[in-house]
């Protein structure tokens, strides 16, 4: 299977532990995105990664919330000092920038769980 | 700023029956428009899209049709499926940006008996 995937799928934590996910997006794809998830909701986009810049960053990512793609394939997204209210499923996605409408695919996401 | 509105769920339908799941957006400039779905345990998957107004896109028998006038992109199918039970989700990417920030909505729940 050549599709997203991401790393672990579930993760539960004790509030005040740092968590860190793991994407790796479709191979030739320069575009990545991490959205997250809560109950009953729609994703919400938290960030935007060409290649290895992260270009946009949602004011939903506070300063406890820090994301990497350091060489522009896998990415990383790290919650410092998880709160309950962290709990979500976090999805990323990727796509390729030469198409005309950018077209995104996700993972199966990581579901995190803050006691 | 953007926003997707969708109807309120659940909807429960039995097998065959026609399907509409309305769809409503706000936008600056002219939006790309998408529907996702999402199976139970599985990750969204992009159902179909359309990127100008009276464009329709289509797939696996869903369809939807871009309508700039009334802000809207609903879902239709003639005949669902047991199989189609899932949760769809209505998106818009931004007009005029070099890539793909996606706003969704709330998501609608489906459920089909046979």
């Amino acid at each position: 299977d050549t599709g997203v995937s991401q790393d672990p799928r579930h993760k539960i934590t004790k509030r005040g532990q740092n968590v860190t996910f793991r994407c790796d997006p479709i191979s030739e794809h320069n575009r990545l995105y991490w959205y997250r998830q809560t109950l009953g909701q729609g994703p919400e986009f938290l960030t935007y990664f060409q290649n290895e810049a992260q270009l946009e960053k949602s004011r939903l990512l506070s300063d406890r919330f820090s994301a990497e793609r350091p060489k522009g394939s896998f990415s990383t997204l790290e919650i410092q000092r998880t709160e309950q209210g962290d709990s979500a499923m976090y999805l990323c996605a990727s796509s390729l920038a030469e198409t005309s409408v950018d077209t995104q695919y996700f993972g199966p996401g990581t579901r995190l769980t803050v006691l | 700023g953007n926003s997707v509105t969708q109807m309120e769920g659940p909807v429960t339908l039995s097998e065959e029956a026609f399907l509409t799941i309305n769809c409503t957006y706000t936008a600056t400039g002219y939006p790309s428009l998408f529907w996702y779905v999402q199976y139970p345990g599985e990750g969204l998957q992009l159902l179909l899209k359309a990127t100008k107004a009276d464009d329709k896109g289509s797939n696996k028998g869903f369809e939807a049709t871009y309508r700039k006038e009334t802000t809207s992109f609903h879902l239709e199918k003639g005949s669902v499926q047991v199989s189609d039970s899932a949760v769809y989700f209505c998106a818009l990417m931004s007009g005029g940006t070099s890539y793909g920030k996606l706003t969704f909505g709330q998501g609608t729940i489906l459920t089909v008996h046979p």
